[in-house]
């Protein structure tokens, strides 16, 4: 079984200051790792995603997340935030051996005050 | 942005019509997926396609049903809609690896 865990409902940080969302997983073979972000009212849109290799991605819109095995953690991350940043973020694994269907956890809501 | 689309956007209708929420991708993906999702909330997974005449059900269990006789198309249609299948209704499609889903916009349904 696979599973996702968003252990923050809602994140508010200051415009220009550093944005952390956090994500755990659990994949009984190698994860595939992924985040979106869904605007009001919008699907979701695809923001990076790790496969193998640089433990360090680098996403969309100045986003990029950490890959870190021994912690079972995939923590999103952008150095200086933006109102515009504001939305629903979610991060999704599947097993690299599984039939290819997204376990998603339950999302984090980011607000960025001006 | 992704070459998936979803009609309508927005829908509202009495309880007991039949409707069909319309999903298209023009990027030849074989992997197709529904999710339900209500505002706000995480996405469930109610039905799955892997190819042409291949439909599985989701985690959710859904009184919806699902058909792909093409390729780039994945409708899903409720016999007789109910207030309690109001939400949104998301597609996506997968292509070959490491397959990344893409999403369409969705479709907000309201059920009155």
């Amino acid at each position: 079984a696979q599973s996702v865990a968003q252990p923050e409902d809602q994140v508010n940080v200051a415009e220009g200051n550093p944005l952390t969302v956090k994500c755990t997983y659990s994949v009984s073979g190698n994860p595939y790792l992924f985040w979106y972000v869904q605007y009001p009212n919008r699907g979701l849109q695809f923001l990076l995603k790790y496969i193998t290799g640089d433990n360090l991605v680098k996403g969309s819109y100045g986003f990029e997340a950490e890959f870190n095995k021994s912690q079972t953690s995939f923590h999103l991350k952008k150095p200086s935030a933006l109102v515009s940043d504001s939305a629903l973020y979610f991060c999704a694994v599947r097993d690299s051996i599984n039939d290819y269907k997204l376990s998603f956890g339950a999302g984090t809501t980011v607000t960025v005050r001006a | 942005e992704a070459d998936i689309y979803q009609t309508p956007r927005y829908l509202v209708i009495g309880t007991g019509k039949k409707i069909t929420l319309e999903c298209s991708q023009t990027m030849g993906h074989d992997k197709m997926y529904w999710y339900q999702q209500d505002p706000g909330m995480e996405l469930h997974l109610i039905h799955y396609s892997y190819g042409v005449n291949s439909t599985e059900k989701g985690d959710l269990s859904s009184e919806s049903t699902v058909s792909r006789i093409r390729t780039e198309h994945f409708p899903l249609t409720l016999e007789s809609a109910r207030p309690s299948h109001t939400s949104q209704y998301l597609c996506a499609s997968t292509g070959g690896p490491p397959d990344t889903q893409y999403f369409g916009p969705g479709t907000r349904l309201t059920v009155l």
